[in-house]
């Protein structure tokens, strides 16, 4: 069963703290994304990670991928109130769906001043 | 204009009724994607376009649902005899391909009473 599990789900931070939300996918895959959800609106696209060993950085955050570990970060730096939101992964599986992706459940981030 | 349309943007209906959601994708991009998403969960894949015929439609939960893509271009969703746990945020995608990133919508929000 292709899976896709975040975690935390739920993540309160202060400003200026740092953490790590971690995705984790149950079969090869050929690239995944992250996203980003705020209340009533869509999703807006953050990073697209096709390799082993790749790294994006924009702003505060910075996603990684380990194809072998089957696992994706997004770290988080000096959080500040306005990347409040919800943070998706999605996993891109080619075996016979064509392209549709996978997400996990999020993971809802509060940021408190 | 430059995004994914989707309209309605909210949809209030009752239960047993039929109901259509349209999807207007982003200009020349050949591949279309519906998702479901529930409240407090990650988008749901439900059918995959690709031009004008369905790709892959294994994530439309029974015969009720069905999209069309008569043109290549807009897509409309069609749920008969609705029911209650069809409320959901309904979400469009399109991708100028298969493997290309997917630009979202801003979703129809669907009640059903």
């Amino acid at each position: 069963e292709l899976k896709v599990e975040q975690n935390p789900l739920f993540l309160s931070m202060q400003e200026g703290k740092n953490y790590t939300i971690y995705c984790n996918y149950s079969t090869t895959s050929d690239r995944l994304y992250w996203y980003r959800q705020d209340p009533g609106k869509s999703l807006e696209s953050l990073f697209v990670l096709l390799s082993n060993g790749a790294v994006k950085q924009e702003g505060r955050l910075m996603a990684s991928l380990d194809t072998k570990a089957r696992l994706s970060t997004l770290h988080i730096t000096a959080a500040v109130h306005d990347l409040s939101a919800t943070y998706f992964c999605a996993v891109a599986f080619y075996g016979g769906s064509q392209g549709n992706l996978i997400f996990g459940k999020g993971t809802k981030l509060s940021v408190k001043p | 204009g430059a995004g994914v349309s989707q309209t309605p943007s909210n949809k209030v209906t009752e239960k047993g009724k039929y109901v259509e959601l349209r999807c207007d994708p982003i200009s020349g991009h050949t591949a279309l994607y519906w998702y479901r998403q529930s409240l407090g969960q990650g988008p749901e894949f439900l059918i995959y376009f690709q031009g004008t015929g369905a790709a892959d439609d294994s994530g439309l939960p029974n015969d009720r649902f069905f999209a069309v893509r008569p043109e290549g271009s807009v897509s409309t969703l069609k749920i008969q005899r609705t029911e209650r746990g069809d409320s959901a945020v309904y979400l469009c995608a399109s991708s100028l391909g298969q493997g290309q990133p997917q630009h979202f919508g801003d979703g129809t929000r669907l009640s059903i009473l």
